[in-house]
């Protein structure tokens, strides 16, 4: 099943905040995310683990809530090149755990 | 350490023509994986290689599509022939095969065009 991504888009200006939602249907067991520019191929940011800890990269950070399948990205004073498309990957826990499922993605623009 | 390369990055051909897709992962990376990506949309996965066996190719549609790993390295998607839906990006990527940590790269893709 295809993670629901929210928002499907969002227009910051340089130094907002924004928070983008990844929820899955079934039990996971960690879920990652990935950043892609127009025309380029995705790009991995990080990895969160059922029972680890929020993740942190540069001013971008997620926490996972295994009870609500739930992971949230967040990303703090918004730069010009955090734009693009904001990509969540489920992994189950269970049969068929390796199955490999991307979100719609979030297109993210930042303006000066 | 060089990332995942494909070719062609761009390719239009006319329907019903055959086109491939050629893929060299990051070496050392025993696992491998297709791609496909509409416009405005995620990728898609077609098929999952550990070494040279396809271990995952339940959403390869297998009337047109094709692909081999031979010797576990470089690999080739074929389409045969192609249809004006076929029109997407194909991506590859490569990982370790670590279980639910393994990390994906992905190569820049290669934009075809059925016309």
């Amino acid at each position: 099943q295809q993670p629901v991504q929210s928002p499907q888009a969002v227009i910051l200006r340089e130094g907002e905040d924004a928070v983008i939602n990844c929820s899955s249907s079934k039990a996971l067991y960690s879920v990652h995310w990935y950043r892609q520019k127009h025309g380029e191929a995705p790009v991995f940011l990080m990895i969160l683990l059922k029972g680890g800890e929020q993740k942190g990269h540069d001013k971008i950070s997620a926490s996972f809530n295994e009870k609500k399948q739930q992971s949230s990205l967040y990303l703090t004073a918004s730069q010009l090149s955090y734009s693009g498309t904001y990509f969540c990957i489920n992994r189950g826990s269970g049969a068929g755990s390796y199955q490999l499922t991307f979100g719609k993605g979030t297109k993210l623009s930042v303006i000066p | 350490e060089a990332g995942v390369v494909q070719s062609p990055r761009y390719k239009i051909i006319e329907k019903k023509q055959p086109v491939a897709f050629w893929c060299n992962p990051i070496s050392g990376h025993n696992t491998l994986y297709w791609y496909l990506q509409n416009l405005g949309q995620g990728p898609e996965l077609l098929i999952r290689y550990e070494n040279e066996e396809a271990v995952d190719d339940s959403q390869l549609p297998k009337d047109r599509f094709s692909a081999e790993r031979l010797k576990g390295v470089d690999s080739t998607l074929k389409i045969q022939p192609a249809e004006l839906g076929d029109s997407a990006v194909y991506l590859c990527a490569s990982s370790l095969g670590q279980g639910v940590t393994d990390t994906q790269y992905f190569g820049p893709g290669t934009r075809l065009t059925v016309l």
